[in-house]
């Protein structure tokens, strides 16, 4: 079964619309830490957010928030006023404490595109 | 200064040759890892090294063989290269008990003609 899920596989929007993309994941642990990071079309895979599972507040990073919500298992990723830089796919990531090696499950990634 | 580093980032071979990428990481952590991203986009992780032992080793092809000389280092290398095995290759590190997230390289593109 998959840990963790991205049901929207491509997002696209104009400039300056906000933008969200969901991730729903699945563990039984109470420990977990959930991530997101950024692939834009050079490759590489950036760091965006870590949250702990005993930390439900929302963050907010300049036009980033996250919203975390453990009734619904979900980790959502809001874009406000996007920007055409802001395309890029985006990965929701689970990590469980009791993983042995700290293996990440990623979800398939949302491939976002942010039209001029 | 490159905190994980892979080399070489692009790679062509022909089906049947034998391969190596190269990881460094010079953070200090203890762990690190080769993940493979297939042409969808979908990350899988192929092994994980925890201080040069493996700790994870995922359903892969006898074929990869990685090597940790040291806790810095986490070598992948690839014999009889398919052309199955196209994909981009990260390498990554964490600390053990890594919640503060993973660092990836930033990818080597294989390509098996």
């Amino acid at each position: 079964a998959q840990k963790v899920t991205q049901a929207q596989t491509e997002i696209s929007v104009v400039e300056k619309e906000d933008v969200t993309l969901d991730c729903v994941y699945e563990t039984r642990d109470t420990t977990y830490y959930l991530f997101w990071y950024k692939q834009p079309p050079s490759g590489e895979l950036v760091f965006l957010i870590r949250r702990n599972s005993f930390d439900e507040q929302n963050e907010i990073s300049g036009r980033y928030s996250w919203n975390f919500q453990k009734s619904t298992s979900s980790f959502n990723f809001t874009i406000t006023a996007s920007q055409v830089v802001d395309s890029a796919v985006y990965f929701c990531a689970l990590s469980e404490a009791r993983n042995t090696g700290n293996q990440f499950y990623f979800g398939t990634g949302t491939s976002l595109t942010v039209i001029p | 200064d490159t905190a994980v580093s892979q080399t070489p980032k692009y790679l062509v071979t022909q089906m049947g040759n034998d391969k190596s990428i190269k990881c460094e990481q010079n953070l200090g952590h203890d762990t690190m890892y080769w993940y493979k991203q297939d042409s969808k986009k979908f990350l899988k992780i192929m092994f994980s090294y925890n201080n040069k032992e493996l700790i994870i080793n995922e359903t892969v092809p006898n074929r990869f063989s990685p090597k940790s000389p040291d806790k810095a280092h986490l070598n992948l290398h690839i014999n009889s290269l398919e052309l199955g095995d196209s994909a981009v290759y990260f390498c990554a590190s964490s600390q053990y008990e890594g919640y503060n997230g993973y660092t990836f390289g930033s990818g080597t593109r294989l390509t098996v003609v």
